[in-house]
């Protein structure tokens, strides 16, 4: 059915390294999407987000960047800290169903010191 | 300034029992949602409200649970004859307003039905 994936479930990466987190979605009538952060014990925690008429946005270390052809998108956070270890979850929203966020299964993040 | 609370923390019950969570929503804002995550999962959406009005119910997954938000703030989401498949983590967002705002999500609401 439709949904939003991710590709890797576990990523391990050096501190200072940079790292990618993937997402495939499979509507492409979703106009939003929202990366969120989620440390062991507590509520996800919003990153960064993308409207569908952008192919890129930048914030603090972390930029994400939407391919529409391909229904793909991804988080890139720059310089990897210790602080960033966490599951990382992408969510689209879907204009036409409401407010409502529709999440992928989660990319557990690892960074080693 | 203060974020989504929600409690109790915890909750455990046995099944049949009725159980009320409360969400406290940022002061200010105009949308509340109810998810609720399994472990190791994405939140899933169960419900909605702009204000008072209850926009959308259709991921309630039975009508055993329902929610309201009489006076356009807290909510509460009940479950009734609570059953074993109900244990999860119970997660509350607000939003400033309704469409493409930021959701911020509160600590949950941890559920074991016994």
């Amino acid at each position: 059915g439709e949904s939003v994936g991710l590709h890797l479930p576990t990523l391990s990466v050096q501190e200072g390294d940079n790292s990618i987190i993937n997402c495939a979605y499979s509507n492409s009538a979703s106009d939003y999407f929202i990366w969120y952060k989620q440390e062991s014990g507590k509520g996800p925690q919003f990153i960064i987000d993308i409207r569908s008429n952008m192919d890129k946005r930048q914030g603090q270390r972390v930029t994400v960047l939407l391919n529409k052809t391909v229904k793909h998108l991804s988080l890139q956070i720059a310089a990897t800290q210790p602080g960033d270890s966490a599951v990382y979850f992408c969510a689209e929203n879907r204009g036409y169903a409401g407010n409502m966020l529709t999440f992928g299964g989660g990319t557990r993040l690892m960074v080693k010191p | 300034g203060a974020g989504v609370s929600q409690s109790p923390r915890y909750k455990v019950t046995k099944r049949g029992q009725d159980v009320a969570l409360r969400c406290d929503p940022i002061s200010g804002h105009v949308s509340l949602y109810w998810y609720r995550q399994a472990l190791g999962q994405g939140p899933e959406f169960l419900t909605y409200f702009n204000y008072e009005a209850q926009q959308d119910k259709s991921g309630l997954p039975n009508d055993r649970f329902s929610a309201e938000r009489p006076e356009g703030s807290i909510s509460t989401l009940t479950i009734q004859r609570t059953e074993q498949r109900d244990s999860a983590m119970y997660r509350c967002a607000s939003s400033l307003r309704g469409g493409h705002e930021t959701q911020y999500f509160g600590p949950g609401t941890r559920l074991l039905v016994l």
